[in-house]
């Protein structure tokens, strides 16, 4: 039981399929964020929203899009994708949305795109 | 643009060995966390180190902060295959700022 949950843990799609990936945190956290994981590359922080406000968006392409409904919540929907979005998407929450604030992560969404 | 390397990439041990791993910088962090990722899992925080020179122990992991804040080793005695993982640094900026720097990894395998 890591307190963050992601849904589905692996999710395969086409270049034109619409999807989305799902994450509920149950620490009564402020902050939630999502990651990307590629091989050979450091995480890359994609957004962060903090009490369901987005506070950063890191030059992320427009077919990544974010929702947060509720500070419990967090979706990030998919669409028209490329092969180079193929990583593993890490889902986290913190106390607070501050650097310095540590993060609690889920397993993760394996995401291929063919 | 704030950057973290940490060395070796790859590393692979007999169990009982020790071994430290490497994460430096060129800026200064306000703080730093480790991290572990086992196959198939998230990250898991391990340590927060704040303050220049500080050392913490986690049983067999010993953890440092350098005296300036730009790097930090983690060192391993006697490890076990339950260490195998991938061990992530990542250092905090300043006030303001919401994002952690995370460095690529070192990947451990610990051989019985």
């Amino acid at each position: 039981e890591t307190g963050v949950t992601q849904t589905p843990r692996h999710l395969v799609m086409g270049m034109t399929n619409k999807k989305s990936l799902k994450c509920e945190q149950h620490l009564g956290h402020n902050a939630m964020y999502w990651y990307k994981q590629s091989a050979k590359k450091p995480l890359e922080l994609m957004f962060v929203y903090s009490l369901e406000e987005r506070v950063e968006n890191n030059s992320v392409p427009s077919r990544f899009s974010p929702e947060c409904p509720n500070s419990s919540h967090l979706f990030l929907h998919l669409h028209t994708l490329q092969p180079e979005d193929s990583a593993l998407y890490l889902c986290a929450s913190s106390p607070s949305a501050r650097g310095w604030s540590p993060l609690h992560f889920g397993n993760g969404t394996r995401l291929t795109v063919t | 643009t704030q950057l973290l390397e940490q060395s070796p990439q790859f590393l692979s041990i007999q169990e009982g060995e020790n071994l430290t791993v490497y994460c430096n910088s060129s800026s200064v962090f306000s703080s730093l966390q480790w991290y572990r990722q086992e196959p198939g899992e998230g990250p898991v925080l391990l340590v927060t180190v704040v303050t220049g020179g500080e050392v913490k122990k986690l049983k067999r992991l010993t953890f440092q902060f350098g005296d300036a804040r730009k790097d930090s080793s983690l060192h391993i005695t006697a490890a076990q295959p339950g260490d195998t993982g991938l061990y992530l640094c990542a250092g905090a900026g300043g006030a303001g700022s919401y994002q952690l720097t995370f460095g690529k990894g070192t990947k451990l395998s610990v051989i019985p």
